[in-house]
C-alpha cells in the first residue's frame, strides 16, 4: 500500500496569509494526487486533482504543484471561508489512501 | 447530486445496508466509490464499483465483510455490510469516481452528506 504523510497537522494564519500545506507519498505516484477541503459537519469536497488541475468553480487563490513522491497545496491569500481542514490522496492505486489532513485554524 | 441512507446503530456481529441515490446526472455513466470516516479522524476508502457493476474493488479491512453493488435503473448504489466491528463506526459517505481522458488520473467528486454508522453493543 502507498501510505501518505501530510503536514503540518495544523496551521495557525489570518486572514490574507499565503499558506502550503505538504504531502510526502512512500512511492512514486506520478502526479496522482487529489487535494480536498472538508469543513466542520461537512463532506470532502474536491479542490484540486491531478496534482495540479484545478475543479471547476474553486477559487484561483488555490493551486497544486508536485511530482513522484513530493506535492503541495497552496493557498495564496487566505479567506475566511478557507479556515478548515484539507486531506491530500493518491489515486495511483488502490488502496486511494489519505494523508492524515491538515487543520488550518 | 448524491444521498446516502440506511445509516444507524448495530450491534457488533450485526447486518446493515446503506443506499446512495443519484439524480442529475446521468448515473450508469459512472463509476461509484464509498469512503469513510470514524469520528474525528481521517478518510478511508472503503470500496469501488464500475459504471456497469462488472468490476468491484474493496479496501482489505472490509473485503469479505462488505459488499458493493448497484441498480442503474433506479440510481442507487448500494453497501451490504456483514459481520460489523466496533471499528466500522464511522460516517459513510458515496461518490463519484471520475477519470481523465486516458485514464491516467481518478478523482472523487462531489460526496454526499454522508450517512453515520454506529456498531456499539
Amino acid at each position: 500500500d502507498i501510505q501518505m504523510t501530510q503536514s503540518p497537522s495544523s496551521l495557525s494564519a489570518s486572514v490574507g496569509d499565503r499558506v502550503t500545506i505538504s504531502c510526502r507519498a512512500s512511492q512514486n505516484i506520478g502526479r496522482s494526487l487529489n487535494w480536498y477541503q472538508q469543513r466542520p459537519g461537512k463532506a470532502p469536497k474536491l479542490l484540486i486533482y491531478a496534482a495540479a488541475s484545478l475543479e471547476r468553480g474553486v477559487p484561483l487563490t488555490f493551486s497544486g504543484r508536485g511530482s513522484e513522491t513530493n506535492y503541495t497545496l497552496t493557498i495564496s491569500s487566505l479567506r475566511p471561508e478557507d479556515f478548515a481542514t484539507y486531506f491530500c490522496q493518491q489515486a495511483y492505486s488502490a488502496p486511494y489512501n489519505f494523508g492524515q489532513g491538515t487543520r488550518l485554524e | 447530486n448524491l444521498l446516502e441512507s440506511g445509516g444507524g446503530l448495530v450491534q457488533p456481529g450485526g447486518s446493515l445496508r446503506l443506499t446512495c441515490t443519484g439524480s442529475g446526472f446521468l448515473f450508469s455513466g459512472y463509476d461509484m466509490t464509498w469512503f469513510r470516516q470514524a469520528p474525528g479522524r481521517g478518510l478511508e476508502w472503503v470500496s469501488t464499483i464500475s459504471n456497469r457493476g462488472s468490476d468491484t474493488d474493496y479496501a482489505d479491512s472490509v473485503r469479505g465483510r462488505f459488499t458493493i453493488s448497484r441498480d442503474n435503473s433506479k440510481n442507487t448504489l448500494s453497501l451490504q455490510m456483514d459481520s460489523l466491528r466496533a471499528e466500522d463506526t464511522a460516517i459513510y459517505y458515496c461518490a463519484i469516481r471520475h477519470r481523465g481522458s486516458d485514464r491516467t488520473f481518478q478523482w472523487f467528486d462531489p460526496w454526499g452528506q454522508g450517512t453515520l454508522v454506529t456498531v456499539s453493543s
